[in-house]
């Protein structure tokens, strides 16, 4: 039981490339969501599923879309890198509403 | 507008000291409170309340909540460097086109404790 894997670790964009950051559960949970952390600053909602074929804008969604084509995949896709995005981008998930269960983590530069 | 505030931001003890972190909130249909540990990666569940004047514990860690006054407390007691991290406060449910699954954040309280 892995529960919610993230890759990469790390990556470094230029300004306007693309990339898709991965998020894995293997705990049958109905929710998933994306959240970005910036320095000294909570975690704030970018995207949330509740279920497969099910996703909606959190927060923070601007420049960024997902997609639940399955219950334990919750891809996220940055079309048009901007330095705003610089950040490190928590992948979590949940039974039901209370606790969230994170993954490691990806940071992300762009430059 | 749904939020939650921690205090203090940071915080730096000594090993053997008892510290107190603070959370407030308002929140529009309150559902339960949570308290996570952050150390250099993901957040990692310590506690949820979701009755007032219940405390909850775990060796060294208690929580407790007032849902009258609209704040929670994290005390620690006997602190060691271990316990020196980010700690949040998040509330649910936060209202994102009815989902009944969504956190809203504090900041964090960042505690350093020294040898």
């Amino acid at each position: 039981n892995a529960g919610v894997t993230q890759t990469p670790k790390f990556r470094i964009l230029k300004i306007g490339q693309s990339m898709t950051l991965q998020c894995t559960q293997d705990m049958n949970h109905n929710y998933m969501y994306w959240y970005r952390q910036d320095p000294g600053m909570g975690l704030k909602l970018i995207y949330y599923s509740v279920g497969a074929g099910i996703t909606d804008k959190g927060e923070v969604p601007n420049g960024y879309n997902v997609s639940r084509s399955t219950t334990e995949d919750f891809p996220l896709r940055l079309e048009l890198a901007a330095p705003s995005q610089t950040s490190v981008y928590f992948c979590a998930s949940s039974l039901t509403s209370g606790e969230q269960y994170f993954g490691p983590g990806t940071r992300l530069t762009v430059t | 507008e749904d939020k939650v505030v921690q205090s203090p931001l940071s915080l730096v003890v000594h090993e053997g000291d008892t510290v107190t972190l603070n959370c407030s909130y308002e929140v529009t249909n309150f559902r339960s409170l949570l308290w996570y540990k952050q150390e250099k990666k993901a957040p990692t569940f310590l506690f949820m309340l979701t009755s007032s004047g219940i405390e909850k514990k775990s060796g060294r860690l208690s929580s407790i909540l007032d849902k009258k006054e609209l704040f929670s407390i994290l005390n620690i007691t006997a602190t060691q460097t271990g316990d020196s991290a980010v700690y949040l406060c998040a509330v649910g449910p936060r209202n994102y086109g009815g989902s009944q699954g969504n956190l809203i954040f504090g900041k964090g309280t960042k505690l350093s404790v020294k040898p």
